[in-house]
């Protein structure tokens, strides 16, 4: 089953622009993370923000987390074509494993 | 070595057949995790080693699949009777410790059943 689901589904902007996903998720959890897949294969760490942390930025990433609404956000500054790719949010549960969304597919068009 | 590398790359099976699937996870992380996805889908969860344990395989679909670490750092994905619906990209991350977020993965077998 799966815990998280991102919003939206697929995303097209225009390279230099900001691109934001969502991520919602059903139960409470310790970590989120965000991860990125670029042409179906190996997925790429990108951030974890904790429950207790509210933002987090690297580079041009910034997440951030709402516990009261079970909701996460990705925000991609200054978009680049070789940002195109599939994202996807992965929360804890309060477990050990992380389960993955469904995934927001972007499109950096140059 | 210095990521997650898994064999085969690819594996095309008949409907029936066993098939295993490998994984070396980064020397030295003692959690390993495998995942299977399907087109357009995010990975789903099979199970994840804390050392040579299964910790939790409470996402392996049936008895059919079964995984084991022997010593502690490769794993091996076993699959029996194959059926056209195991077909998937089998993806296996590790990390220093259970919980430790931060997964590295693999590329992947991309397992396809004929």
């Amino acid at each position: 089953s799966q815990q998280g689901e991102e919003d939206p589904q697929a995303l097209s902007i225009q390279e230099g622009e900001n691109a934001t996903m969502n991520c919602s998720y059903k139960t409470s959890i310790n970590n989120l993370q965000w991860y990125r897949q670029n042409s179906g294969r190996g997925l790429v760490h990108l951030i974890l923000i904790r429950s207790n942390e509210r933002e987090k930025h690297s580079g041009r990433l910034r997440v951030t987390l709402d516990t009261s609404k079970k909701s996460s956000s990705l925000l991609i500054t200054a978009s680049r074509a070789a940002d195109t790719a599939s994202y996807f949010c992965a929360t804890d549960a309060g477990t050990y494993k992380y389960i993955f969304g469904t995934g927001t597919r972007l499109k950096v068009l140059a | 070595g210095a990521g997650v590398s898994q064999t085969p790359s690819n594996k095309v099976t008949e409907k029936g057949k066993y098939v295993e699937l490998r994984c070396d996870p980064i020397s030295g992380h003692t959690a390993l995790y495998w995942y299977r996805q399907s087109l357009g889908q995010g990975p789903e969860f099979l199970i994840y080693f804390q050392g040579t344990g299964a910790a939790d395989d409470s996402g392996l679909p049936n008895d059919r699949f079964f995984a084991v670490r022997p010593e502690g750092s490769v794993s091996t994905l076993k699959i029996q009777r194959t059926e056209r619906g195991d077909s998937a990209v089998y993806l296996c991350a590790s990390s220093l410790m259970e919980g430790a977020g931060g997964y590295t993965f693999g590329s992947g077998t991309r397992l396809t059943v004929v």
